[in-house]
C-alpha cells in the first residue's frame, strides 16, 4: 500500500507569510495526526483528525495554525502569518481506527521561516 | 500518558544483538507498549507494539517484564541501518495519541 505523503517536503518562507502543509494518508486511514519537531526539542504532538473531525487539538500552539480535513481524505496544515519559531520538521501520520495499532508517518515537511 | 525512562543512547557493534531497555514503572492495566524508531531525516517508524504477552516480528522482538513495569526491544542481529532513535511509548486508553519523549540514540559499529 502506499504511505503517507507530506509536501512540500521542504518550505523556506519569509517571516509574516503564509504556508500550507498537505498530508496524504493511507487510503481508508481514518485517523490523522499531526506532529512537530523544533531543532533540539522532542517531537511534539500537535492535532488528531478522526475522519474530518478534530478529534484533540491540544497541541496546536495558537490561532495562527490552521489544520483541516476536507472530506476525511487528505489534511492541510497552514500557518498564517508564519513566525521564526514556527521553523521545524512538521510530520503527519495516519492509523486505522484501534488503539492498539501501529502509527504509519510521512517523511515529513521541514520549514524553515527566515 | 504514563512516563517512560530510556538510556540517552547505545552503541552496538554490527552484527551483534541489541537490547534496548525501557522503564515505565507507572503504567496502567490498558496500557499498550510501542516502539517507534527514527531514522536520520525520515519520519518516525513503527516497530512493534504489545500488551503483556513478549511479541515478535520480522524487525524485532519486544520483551515484556511480567510485572510490565519494564519492557527490552530486541534487535536480533544489528546492521548499519538500524542507527536510529529508538522510543519507547506508552498509549493509554482511548484513541490517544503518541506522545514522544527523548528515546535512545542507538549507533551502531561496523
Amino acid at each position: 500500500e502506499a504511505g503517507v505523503t507530506q509536501f512540500p517536503s521542504h518550505s523556506v518562507i519569509e517571516k509574516g507569510q503564509t504556508v500550507t502543509l498537505r498530508c496524504d494518508p493511507i487510503s481508508g486511514h481514518d485517523n490523522l495526526y499531526w506532529y512537530r519537531r523544533v531543532m533540539g526539542k522532542e517531537i511534539k504532538f500537535l492535532l488528531h483528525f478522526v475522519k474530518e473531525s478534530k478529534q484533540d487539538e491540544s497541541g496546536m500552539p495558537n490561532n495562527r495554525f490552521l489544520a483541516e480535513r476536507t472530506g476525511g481524505t487528505y489534511s492541510t496544515l497552514k500557518v498564517q502569518p508564519a513566525e521564526l519559531e514556527d521553523s521545524g520538521v512538521y510530520f503527519c501520520a495516519s492509523s486505522q481506527v484501534t488503539r492498539s495499532g501501529g502509527y504509519t508517518f510521512g517523511s515529513g515537511t521541514r520549514l524553515t521561516v527566515v | 500518558d504514563a512516563k517512560t525512562t530510556q538510556p540517552n543512547s547505545m552503541e552496538s557493534n554490527e552484527e551483534e544483538p541489541v537490547h534496548l531497555p525501557c522503564n515505565h514503572s507507572t503504567i496502567s492495566g490498558t496500557d499498550y507498549i510501542h516502539w517507534y524508531r527514527q531514522l536520520p531525516s525520515q519520519g518516525p517508524e513503527y516497530v512493534i507494539h504489545g500488551l503483556t504477552s513478549n511479541v515478535n516480528n520480522r524487525m524485532a522482538s519486544l520483551a515484556i517484564a511480567e510485572d510490565r513495569k519494564s519492557s527490552t526491544l530486541i534487535l536480533h542481529r544489528a546492521t548499519l541501518r538500524d542507527a536510529a532513535v529508538y522510543y519507547c511509548i506508552l498509549r493509554g486508553a482511548g484513541n490517544t495519541p503518541l506522545v514522544f519523549g527523548k528515546g535512545t540514540r542507538l549507533s551502531v559499529i561496523a
